[in-house]
């Protein structure tokens, strides 16, 4: 069975560094694409970005670009993304998606929530 | 970036009828086409992708159709766990996918 399990829900000031995780498991985590995605409260879902394990080519949204870092430590098949600098804007639910096509997520963690307040 | 419009943004339907979705794309994303169901508190699911293939273990009361711009998704008899909020996405653009901004299905 297929599972992403995210970090916990985290809370933070503006101007904080965050990394939250994402665990794959009972697939081959280095051959299919692992993303992340944004989901602002009330709001719909935005891609910010994607990388291949196996070789840790990544590719980001315009949007993201350089706001967000993505990252993959393959030895314990585990996803991240990371801010050096938090916003109040960052608050949201952020998911991990996995897809097997190259296309769309065919699986989904189950989200960890960041507030960022002061 | 390709814009995806969703309509209507809520739509209320009594249990047992049918619902139907639709979702718009700016250009052509040709049947790049993927459907998610989002159920409060919960994280989306896939549906629907390649416009009209259903995913693992989605019954078959949910279908999709459409190519090139204009896409639907039915859902021919509403159970009660189909009332939630169904997003669609193109990743024609892929890995640059975009996402609709939702429609809420409620029980009227």
């Amino acid at each position: 069975e297929v599972q992403l399990v995210q970090s916990g829900a985290e809370v933070k000031k503006p101007g904080e560094s965050l990394k939250i995780s994402c665990k794959g498991s009972g697939y081959s985590f280095t051959s299919y694409w692992i993303g992340w995605v944004r989901q602002m409260p009330g709001k719909g879902l935005e891609w910010m970005g994607i990388i291949y394990p196996g070789d840790s080519d990544t590719r980001y949204s315009p949007s993201f670009q350089g706001q967000v870092t993505i990252s993959a430590d393959k030895s314990i098949s585990t996803a991240y993304l990371q801010w050096s600098s938090l916003k109040a804007s960052d608050t949201a639910m952020y998911y991990c998606v996995v897809t097997y096509s190259s296309g769309w997520y065919d699986y989904w963690g189950q989200g960890t929530l960041v507030t960022v307040s002061s | 970036e390709i814009v995806m419009t969703q309509s209507p943004a809520t739509l209320s339907v009594s249990p047992g009828e049918r619902a139907t979705l639709s979702c718009r794309a700016s250009q052509s994303v040709s049947s790049n086409l993927a459907w998610y169901q989002q159920k409060p508190g919960q994280a989306p699911r896939l549906l629907i992708y390649g416009a009209s293939t259903r995913a693992t273990g989605i019954p078959a009361r949910f279908s999709g159709s459409g190519s090139g711009t204009e896409f639907t998704l039915t859902i021919s008899s509403l159970q009660s766990e189909d009332f939630a909020v169904y997003y669609c996405q193109q990743y024609n653009n892929w890995p640059q996918v975009t996402f609709g901004q939702g429609t809420r299905l409620e029980i009227k």
